[in-house]
């Protein structure tokens, strides 16, 4: 059981380009969620998919597009990237609402 | 107004104290609660979740106080391994159910 894993670990983009992360989780959870974390800013909610077929926006969503592939799979694409959006990203996925998260091993964005 | 708010410490503390911490949350109809655990560099791991009637989980007791709107860690017998930042988690309510907010994190030193 990997239980939510996120792909890439790290990644250096310029001003402009694009680029998606990948999250997957593998214990039947309906819900998933992505955040970033900012020094002194704790995590904030970029977007959340209550169940397969269904996706929100949370408090940061703009400059972030997602897509729920599947049950498994929800990523999150930057479609225009800009040095405000280096941070570090962390994917979670929840049985059912409001139950406690599970998180992936975050992915180091540094955009230049 | 914050949704959760913690002090950021450090708590700089010896082997074998007790320490505890606060949270307060803003939303008095918030329903789900939880202290997570995150280590540098890594993704945050649930501690345990926090009932209305309190619970303990070993070392660690975590309680609710619905009327003042805080919830409280305490740790005892303070062991090196606990060094790391503690995130206190609330759950949002009427149309932000499905959302959960995180506190900035209380950063714990324990020093031998």
């Amino acid at each position: 059981n990997a239980g939510v894993t996120q792909t890439p670990k790290f990644q250096v983009l310029k001003t402009g380009q694009s680029m998606t992360l990948q999250c997957a989780q593998d214990m039947n959870h309906n819900s998933m969620y992505w955040y970033r974390q900012d020094p002194g800013m704790g995590l904030r909610l970029i977007y959340y998919s209550a169940s397969e077929g269904t996706t929100d926006k949370g408090e940061v969503p703009n400059g972030y597009n997602v897509s729920r592939l599947n049950k498994r799979e929800f990523s999150l694409r930057l479609e225009s990237a800009a040095p405000s959006q280096t941070s570090v990203y962390f994917c979670a996925s929840s049985e059912a609402l409001p139950y406690e998260q599970y998180f992936g091993p975050g992915t180091r964005l540094t955009v230049t | 107004r914050k949704e959760v708010e913690q002090d950021p410490g450090p708590f700089n503390v010896p082997e074998g104290a007790t320490v505890a911490f606060n949270c307060t949350y803003s939303n008095s109809a918030s329903q789900s609660f939880f202290w997570y655990r995150q280590d540098c560099r890594k993704e945050p791991k649930l501690l345990m979740s926090v009932y209305s009637s309190g619970n303990e989980d070993g070392r660690f007791t975590a309680q609710l106080n619905r009327a003042s709107q805080y919830i409280s860690l305490l740790i005892r017998d303070s062991k090196l391994s606990d060094s790391a930042t503690y995130l206190c988690v609330v759950n949002g309510v009427g149309y932000n159910f499905n959302k959960f907010y995180f506190g900035s994190g209380t950063k714990l030193n324990v020093k031998p």
